[in-house]
């Protein structure tokens, strides 16, 4: 399975941007990226699953270079309620026949008033 | 919709003493199914995987294990606890290898 590495931690302020990169330069072909956001004392719960180029829902967008060996979550002008645990994933998506999930320790957004 | 239970929420259990945590879900069929363990301000580890009733990955050695009687029941099972496996236990179901979704998890406590 590909390895992540995102930043520790980030602060943010209510109404900016913010944008997590994520790291995984053992990305494998059949491999999907997938983010997920974790509350205090809940499980975690997902954000977007891309494979390449961009995607956007309504809460975030994923960017994905070309060479896939990394990936950016974008959260458009969070508020106090966004402040989390963030966790990027890498491994395999929609019927790849089994995914084994690896969380790291995820990057801790704090934003302020 | 679907949904997925834990229980119990907390536990307080002496070293030594056995423990079942109890996961299950609703609203669908043939998932897969996670036990996590998470320590306090860490990410979360893996301890088993299920793709089916009776079917069972461990991923972590350790003095847990894990059944899954029904096709939507899993269970995380110790005979004697240590004071390292305190922790946030969560479960988790997957449909057709895509996200997952987490149950509210039990916060165990080893005394």
């Amino acid at each position: 399975l590909a390895k992540t590495t995102q930043p520790i931690s980030m602060d943010s302020y209510e109404g900016q941007e913010v944008n997590i990169t994520c790291s995984h330069n053992n990305i494998a072909t059949n491999d999907y990226i997938t983010w997920y956001q974790q509350f205090p004392s809940q499980g975690p719960r997902f954000i977007i699953q891309g494979y390449k180029t961009k995607v956007t829902n309504e809460v975030a967008s994923l960017f994905i270079p070309a060479d896939r060996k990394s990936s950016t979550l974008s959260l458009p002008r969070v508020s106090l309620s966004d402040t989390a645990v963030y966790y990027c994933l890498v491994g395999g998506g929609k019927g790849t026949g089994g995914f084994k999930t690896i969380f790291g320790a995820g990057t801790r957004l704090f934003v302020k008033a | 919709s679907q949904t997925i239970h834990q229980w119990p929420a907390t536990l307080v259990q002496p070293v030594g003493s056995p423990l079942s945590l109890e996961c299950t879900v609703e609203g669908t069929s043939n998932p897969n199914l996670y036990w996590y363990r998470q320590a306090a301000g860490r990410g979360l580890q893996l301890l088993f995987y299920s793709v089916g009733i009776g079917q069972i990955s461990s991923e972590v050695p350790q003095n847990l294990s894990a059944s899954r009687p029904q096709d939507r029941q899993f269970i995380l099972s110790s005979k004697k606890l240590l004071l390292s496996d305190s922790g946030f236990y969560l479960c988790a179901w997957e449909q057709l290898f895509s996200e997952q979704y987490f149950g509210p998890g039990t916060r165990l406590t080893v005394t």
